[in-house]
Formats: structure tokens, sequence, C-alpha cells
């Protein structure tokens, strides 16, 4: 199944916009993209899907280029409580449970 | 509605004693998961039950644990002999069968061996 490559850490100031880019070059033709966001202390939380151009909701947006090769997580005008961890996964809802890898996700650090 | 939810909390327990790690799905959920988060790590799967299915034990690190769920409901985790690498967050989550990996997470249980 699509492995998954996302930067370590990535550091940002509060209003500005943050993006998180996720690379999955074997992603398959049913296979969905998938972001959580963790905070200290807590369970991951469920962000955004998509499966190909543009997803977007009350939190954030999915930008998802023609060949799926690649997503890109954008978060508008971060503030302090954006801090997390965020976790991109690939697959569909009939993978193989054990190989949705959570990874180690990007650590977001948001300075005031 | 009620969201997933583990108990206890916390776990403090001496090297070599078994513990029971609880978790309870949102209602209708076929699917539950269950990982281990250490310290500043990613999650690690353990195990995934999908309905009547047999579970996916792939991610189990030893035969010291064993998991079990009662149908479509409530799932234990047991680890047993616990060691101090088992000193870990235990997460539970649950899907419903028609979510693309929209996977709903619990508190998670903070086991402590010392």
């Amino acid at each position: 199944l699509a492995k998954t490559t996302q930067p370590i850490s990535m550091d940002s100031y509060e209003g500005q916009e943050v993006n998180i880019t996720c690379s999955h070059n074997n992603i398959a033709t049913n296979d969905y993209i998938t972001w959580y966001q963790q905070f200290p202390s807590q369970g991951p939380r469920f962000i955004i899907q998509g499966y190909k151009t543009k997803v977007t909701n009350e939190v954030a947006s999915l930008f998802i280029p023609a060949d799926r090769k690649s997503s890109t997580l954008s978060l508008p005008r971060v503030s302090l409580s954006d801090t997390a961890v965020y976790y991109c996964l690939v697959g569909t809802r009939y993978s193989s449970a054990s190989k949705i890898i959570f990874g180690s996700g990007t650590r977001l650090s948001i300075r005031p | 509605g009620a969201g997933v939810s583990q108990s206890p909390s916390n776990k403090v327990t001496e090297k070599g004693k078994d513990v029971e790690l609880r978790c309870d799905p949102i209602s209708g959920h076929t699917a539950l998961y269950w990982y281990r988060q250490r310290l500043g790590q990613g999650l690690e799967f353990l195990i995934y039950f999908q309905g009547n299915s047999a579970p996916d034990k792939s991610g189990l690190p030893s035969d010291r644990f064993s998991a079990e769920r009662t149908g479509e409901s409530v799932s234990t985790l047991t680890i047993q002999r616990t060691q101090q690498e088992d000193s870990a967050v235990y997460l539970c989550a649950s899907r419903d069968p028609g979510s693309y990996n929209e996977q709903f997470f619990g508190p998670g249980t903070r086991l402590t061996v010392l």
C-alpha cells in the first residue's frame, strides 16, 4: 500500500497560512487521502479527506494535484491552538488495517 | 452521540503484572483499532477488528499482547507479564463501515510499568 512521506516538523507564526505537503507516490486508484490532527495528550482527530482536486471545510483545505502523488494540507491564518502533530494517510475503506500507517507525522509549532 | 471511550485513563502497574484495557466504540461502528503510542512518537498499529471477520493481529508486538471484542461492541486489550517497554499510551479507534479511513479515537489509556 501507499507509503507517505511528510516533513518531521514545521514552524510558523500566528496569522500565517501553513501548508504541509505529503508525498504518496504509490497511491492506488481507489485510495483516499486523509489528514488527522493530534494535540498533546489526546487521540488523533480527523480533519479532512479527499480524492482529487480540492476539498475545503471549516478547518482546512486539501489540495490534490492531478497525478495524486502528493497532497497539501492548508491551514489558513493559524493560531497558537493549531500547534499539533498532523498525520497524512492514504487508503480505502477496504485497506488492510495493518497497512494504514500513521507514521510520525509533522509536528507543527505556531509562535506568537 | 457519545464518542469512543476508554478506561482506565491512567494505569500504573508493576513489571510482571497483567493489565486489561477497555475500549467502548461508537455504536454502529463495526471497525475497531488498537494503537500504541510511545512518548513523542507516531502511532503503532496493534490489532484491527472488523465485524465478525477474524481480527488482523499482525501488529501485536509479542504473544504477551492479546485482544478480544464482543460482537461489534466493547474490546479489551490485555498485556500479560508487563515490561517497562510496554509503557505508552494505548489508543482505541472505531470507524463507520461506510467511511474511508475516518477513524474516531478515544482519549487513550496511559500505561506506566514500573
